[in-house]
């Protein structure tokens, strides 16, 4: 059981816009900066939006980050087939004093 | 180009011990946080130990505190992670993180892994 809430699976079509969902709660999202990382089939996990909302270099900017109370949201616009991957959102627990993440979410691209 | 890789990993009965190794190259580790996060076969991230850069403060989760011990090696610019009184549920990939910048609990640059058995 993850601290942190994500839907298992999302799906979209390319080109469609799909949204992935973070919950939490006021020790974890509530107070701490929310990131989000990708992870591509048979790969090492990568840093996608960090500080809630900002993009590293080199990530477009079809991705995006928010954060409202204890939950965040990813968004990915313009799907394409290669942004098929496992989505995790992660933070700082201040009650726990851990860190933790989501369950995941699997993006399939129909 | 920074980079991370670990080392170290391998089979090990229950109740036994492994050292998990770090060489970081591209950067002084001594200026990043650092960590440690693992992943089960087919399962999802699992945040294990951190190590701050400023003053080597730690952090462990609860699942391995009091077994586990992280500590970084500035003139060789690698840490360990010392695994002790290894568990069945201890068996994963574990990943050597460099922290971002913005945060001591954000996973900037990720090594490839090195796999973690644990069966008798």
């Amino acid at each position: 059981q993850s601290v942190l809430t994500q839907p298992p699976s999302a799906s979209g079509t390319p080109g469609q816009r799909v949204t992935i969902s973070c919950s939490g709660s006021n020790s974890n999202i509530g107070s701490n900066y929310v990131y989000w990382y990708q992870q591509l089939p048979g790969t090492a996990p990568k840093l996608l939006i960090y500080r809630n909302y900002q993009r590293p270099s080199g990530v477009p900017d079809r991705f995006s980050g928010s954060k409202s109370g204890t939950s965040a949201t990813l968004g990915i616009t313009g799907l394409q087939t290669g942004d098929e991957a496992d989505y995790y959102c992660g933070t700082w627990d201040s009650s726990l004093r851990a860190g933790v993440f989501g369950g995941g979410t699997k993006l399939t691209v129909l | 180009d920074v980079q991370v890789l670990e080392s170290g990993g391998g089979l090990v009965q229950p109740g036994g011990s492994l050292r998990l190794s770090c060489a970081a190259s591209g950067f002084p580790l001594r200026n990043s946080a650092m960590n440690w996060v693992r992943q089960a076969p087919g399962k999802g991230l699992e945040w294990v130990s951190t190590i701050s850069g400023s003053d080597g403060t730690t952090h462990y989760a609860d699942s391995v505190k009091g077994r586990f011990t992280i500590s970084r090696d500035n003139s060789r610019n690698t840490m360990n992670l010392q695994m002790n009184s290894l568990r069945v549920e201890d068996a994963a990939l574990y990943y050597c993180v460099k922290g971002h910048d913005s945060s001591f609990y954000a996973f900037d640059v990720w090594g490839q892994g090195t796999m973690v058995t644990v069966s008798s």
